[in-house]
Formats: structure tokens, sequence, C-alpha cells
């Protein structure tokens, strides 16, 4: 089955520390990858995307993020947290040779940055 | 500015009642989704709709229908036969494969 893991619930980390994020995949074929957060309320924000080429994405809010082929993985990244980054992380997926607009998402991680 | 818009923000439903979630968008997207999001269970796929006039299921579309008689638009209605309807519901649409959802700011959904 096709899936999306986020392994932790909840990241902490301390203001003007690296903060990373991570995401793990199984789909067959090429994935579409894909970052989201959302804040209270509110509906998902896109982050970024790796679709091919470069394995290292630069996304929204000097978030970036690194596909790993062989360990099936696209972490998010940011080298230095802010206060304002304390959200909810959505990881998505969308395989390519799927012959449907489906996405699978992974159950969220919340980022907890502390001041 | 194109974007997606869900109303109404908060829906009250009665015993027995069934309520419709409105969603609609001016990105000129072909593919529309509906999401049911559950604290601690991120999102789940209620029903799709890639094209003017076809739907499909998603994941959890029990107690549930949708319509896509517009592009611009994909109402959901929550019938009586959802017995749990408590959520925050998240309209998204999207261009094509290779390309991001777009959601709106949803809609929170209570029983009264």
């Amino acid at each position: 089955a096709q899936s999306v893991a986020q392994p932790e619930d909840q990241v902490n980390v301390a203001e003007g520390n690296p903060l990373t994020v991570k995401c793990t995949y199984s789909v067959s074929g090429n994935p579409y990858l894909f970052w989201y957060v959302q804040y209270p309320n509110r509906g998902l924000q896109f982050l970024l995307k790796y679709i091919t080429g470069d394995n290292l994405v630069k996304g929204s809010y000097g978030f970036e993020a690194e596909f790993n082929k062989s360990q099936t993985s696209f972490h998010l990244k940011k080298p230095s947290a802010l206060v304002s980054d304390s959200a909810l992380y959505f990881c998505a997926v969308r395989p390519s040779t799927s012959g449907t607009y489906k996405y699978i998402f992974g159950t969220g991680t919340r980022l907890k940055v502390l001041a | 500015d194109g974007g997606i818009t869900q109303s109404p923000k908060y829906l009250f439903r009665k015993e027995g009642q069934n309520v419709t979630l409105s969603c609609e968008q001016n990105l000129n997207h072909d593919a529309m989704y509906w999401y049911r999001q559950d604290p601690g269970q991120g999102l789940r796929l209620i029903y799709y709709s890639q094209i003017v006039n076809d739907f499909q299921k998603g994941d959890i579309a029990e107690g549930y229908s949708v319509s896509r008689e517009k592009k611009e638009s994909f109402p959901l209605t929550v019938t009586s036969a959802q017995k749990n309807p408590t959520a925050f519901y998240l309209c998204a649409s999207s261009p094509w494969m290779n390309q991001p959802q777009h959601f709106g700011d949803g809609t929170r959904l209570s029983i009264l």
C-alpha cells in the first residue's frame, strides 16, 4: 500500500537552532513530494515541492527539503528556527504513475520553537 | 486574487439534519477535493473530483455526498447518516499532477 510516514508527532527546537521534520514514503514509481504548513484554524499552505532534478529543494520562509531516493525520505529543514515557525507540518506525496489526482498525506508533525 | 473560498467558517448541525458546506475556486483548476481533519489524525480524503460531472469516493465517503456541476464549485453535504460529523473540513483544488494543492481556510462543523 502507498503511504507517507511522519514518525514524530511533535518536534521541539530552540529559537536560532536548526530544525528537521522527518518524512518517509512508500509509493510505486517516482514520487512527486510536497510539504505544507498549517496554522491554527487555517487551511494548509504550500511550502515546497520535489518533482525531479536537484535533490535539495528550496521553498518559502527559508525552508528547504532534501530528497533521498535510496532512503525514500524527504525531510524538511531550516538552518535557524523562528518562534513564528511553530505550526503543524504535513508531508504529502503523489505517485507519478498514478492515473488519478489523489494525494497521500502524512499525519502531521507539530513543530514548537521555544524562545 | 485567485483562491478557494469555503463557507461558512462555523456550522452547527442538529440531530437528523443534513448540512451543506460550500467550496468555490477561481483558480481554473480541474481537480477538487474534500478532506476531514480530526486532532491527531491528519487529513482524510472524503471525495475528489477530477473533472466536471465526475467524482470518486475517498477513504471515508460514508455519510457524505458531493456534486460537481460547475468547474468552480464542489459542495459537500454531510448527511444524517454521518454519526460523528464534528470535525474541521478542508476543501482543496489542484491544476495538474505535479502541482501542489491549494486549500481553503476550512469549515468547523459541530453538533448541537
